[in-house]
This record gives C-alpha cells, sequence and structure tokens, in this order.
C-alpha cells in the first residue's frame, strides 16, 4: 500500500542553521501539508500545496518557512534559521484532491521528523 | 476560528470492552467535515472515521461508531470490543466546507490503553 515517507526521522540541529525536511508523498496525490506538534501541544496546521503554489498557510508559517516541490516526487519544508521554538515534530501528508468526499480528500500522514534545534 | 477541544487526556478500557473517546468544536458554520485520527506508537496517524455535517446519520466502520451531535457541537468516537492494537493516540480533527485548501484543525489527543 503506497505510503508517505519522510526523512530524516529525527534531525539535529543548532540555532540559526538552517534545515530542509524531506517528504515523499503519495504518487499520484495532488495536494500536500505540513503540519507540525510542538511535544505536548496539539497538531498545527503549517501550509498547503497545490499546483506548485501555496494554497493556504498559518500564521506560524512566516518568512522563515518555504515550501517546495523540487521534482515529481519530494516536497520540502525549508526553515531558513531554526529558533528553539521550532523544536516539534513535523507531519507531511498528501491527498488527491482537497476536497471532494471520501478517498478523495483523505490526508495520508508521513511518520514525522522529529526537529531539535539546540 | 475554529477549535476542537479533547478533553480527555488518558483513556483506559479493558480489552473486549467498549469506550468513548470525547471531541468537542467551536465553529458557526453550517457544513464541514469532523475525522477521527489514529496514531499507533511511533507509526503514521491514520484515518478512522469521518462525518459530515450534513449527514443527520452516524458514521460507523466495523467496531468504530462516532455520536455527531450537531446543536451541542459534539463527535465522540465509541470503539466497541476493543482490541490490543487499538491502543494509540486518537486525535479529532475539523475541516471546513468552504477552505478547498484541506486544512485540517486537531484536538489535543487522548491517548488510549488498553488492558489484557
Amino acid at each position: 500500500e503506497p505510503e508517505v515517507t519522510q526523512t530524516p526521522s529525527h534531525q539535529v540541529t543548532q540555532m540559526g542553521q538552517e534545515v530542509i525536511l524531506r517528504c515523499v508523498p503519495i504518487s499520484n496525490h495532488l495536494y500536500f501539508y505540513w503540519y507540525r506538534q510542538i511535544l505536548g501541544q496539539k497538531v498545527e496546521f503549517l501550509v498547503s500545496f497545490y499546483n506548485n503554489e501555496i494554497s493556504e498557510k498559518s500564521e506560524i508559517f512566516d518568512d522563515q518557512f518555504s515550501v517546495e516541490r523540487p521534482d515529481g516526487s519530494n516536497f520540502t519544508l525549508k526553515i531558513r534559521s531554526t529558533k528553539l521554538e521550532d523544536s516539534a515534530m513535523y507531519f507531511c501528508a498528501s491527498s488527491l484532491q482537497g476536497s471532494g468526499g471520501p478517498l478523495l480528500d483523505e490526508q495520508f500522514f508521513g511518520p514525522g521528523t522529529r526537529l531539535t534545534v539546540l | 476560528a475554529q477549535t476542537v477541544t479533547q478533553s480527555q487526556p488518558e483513556m483506559s478500557v479493558q480489552e473486549a470492552e467498549t469506550v468513548t473517546l470525547s471531541c468537542t468544536y467551536d465553529t458557526s458554520e453550517s457544513d464541514y467535515y469532523l475525522f477521527w485520527y489514529k496514531q499507533p506508537p511511533s507509526r503514521q496517524m491514520i484515518l478512522v472515521i469521518r462525518q459530515e455535517a450534513y449527514k443527520q446519520q452516524n458514521a460507523t466502520e466495523n467496531r468504530f461508531s462516532v455520536n455527531f451531535q450537531k446543536a451541542a457541537k459534539s463527535f465522540s468516537l465509541k470503539i466497541s470490543d476493543s482490541q490490543l492494537g487499538d491502543a494509540a493516540m486518537y486525535f479529532c480533527a475539523y475541516r471546513s466546507e468552504y477552505n478547498q485548501g484541506g486544512k485540517l484543525i486537531f484536538g489535543q489527543g487522548t491517548e488510549l490503553s488498553v488492558k489484557p
């Protein structure tokens, strides 16, 4: 069964460094998402991406964040200058469509990348 | 803005028994979707069940069913005949019908343990 994969599973970085989190969505999916979960808190929406453009972004997704689909398979989240408060689990998800009913808009999640900023 | 609240951080159930996980939400919209996601330890979040707000009938998927009370803005998940494999974190989530981008709004999660 197709799965969303994410690499690395754990990333440790120094404050101020740039990190790139990578995701491989399910191959025929068209919508891509990033969510994050700070330890002990809710899973929070960061951004959705469709047709090589950001569809929606949250207030968390400021100028330090960017997303890209550099080729036909990868979807990346870049944090330009990491802060301590960026430490969280980052989840990538993908769906066939953004809406439209069961199976069409179901979001499939990856296992997450745990980002630790020291 | 919409919010989702899960007031039970942890729940426990005996194997083969029934457990109900609670979720409330706040919205001014009339059309939306509600979801329960399951996240087993160190594994992907997977969709358990969904409910369209325009449907009065409660959704069911095998041993999983919901009690959707639109007026009360309540969306609880019932797991019948609990199995050891049901042990996981369960997240309630909301998605607006008017949001074509698919943004999900999650609750805090309820960690369910199943005792043999």
